[in-house]
């Protein structure tokens, strides 16, 4: 597609249950990021997908959380048992390979966990 | 841990006037992002500089580089109140950017 697609754009969930939240990243971009950012803060890295490698997930801030990525191109990522602390928004954003790349982000997924 | 922090927290100015943000970081990068955020979602890319530049323009931003002091500025001359927005720079070692808090930018019709 033309731009970075994530859904749900809002999602409200009950504390203890489980979400997920996709990314479709720009065709052709191997690198894909999930970063969180709460109310008024900056953004926290959570976890990076470069092509077939293994990715770096030391962002991730408890095993209740954890991303695949499938053929190489969306994403989906999942907390389970969520708590009201996860809530923030979770924004996507997918480059070219290489450094020195810009990111293009996602318009992100509102999460509130009641 | 954040990298970058940006300073001030919040700008507030007068339309045609110019922003300076500032952003300081800790550690050696290989390059330098600024992004502009509206309402809290999704970031769009403004400008990136690498560590061998000192300064880059891009239409009315000007951003500089001092890998000595381990910092970098955004300049955004001849405001409009559309600039609006929280900005952000991010800085990368290797293959991933960690962004600062950023600066919230009103411009004042």
């Amino acid at each position: 597609g033309a731009g970075v697609s994530q859904s749900p754009s809002n999602k409200v969930t009950e504390k203890g249950k489980d979400v997920e939240l996709r990314c479709d990243p720009i065709s052709g971009h191997t690198a894909l990021y999930w970063y969180r950012q709460s109310l008024g803060q900056g953004l926290e890295f959570l976890i990076y997908f470069q092509g077939n490698s293994a990715p770096d997930k030391s962002g991730l801030p408890s095993d209740r959380f954890s991303a695949e990525r499938t053929g190489g191109s969306v994403s989906t990522l999942t907390i389970q048992r969520t708590q009201q602390e996860d809530s923030a928004v979770y924004l996507c954003a997918s480059s070219p390979q290489g450094q020195g790349r810009g990111y293009t982000f996602g318009s992100g997924t509102r999460l509130t966990v009641v | 841990s954040q990298q970058g922090e940006e300073d001030p927290q919040a700008l507030s100015i007068q339309e045609g006037e110019n922003a300076t943000m500032n952003c300081s970081y800790k550690t050696s990068i290989n390059n330098l992002q600024w992004y502009r955020q509206n309402s809290g979602r999704g970031l769009v890319h403004l400008i990136l500089i690498r560590s061998n530049e000192r300064e880059k323009h891009s239409g009315r931003l000007r951003v500089t580089l001092d890998t000595s002091k381990k910092s970098s500025s955004l300049l955004i001359t001849a405001s409009r109140a559309a600039d609006t927005a929280s900005y952000f720079c991010a800085t990368a070692g290797t293959y991933k950017y960690i962004f600062g808090t950023g600066t919230r930018l009103k411009v004042l019709a």
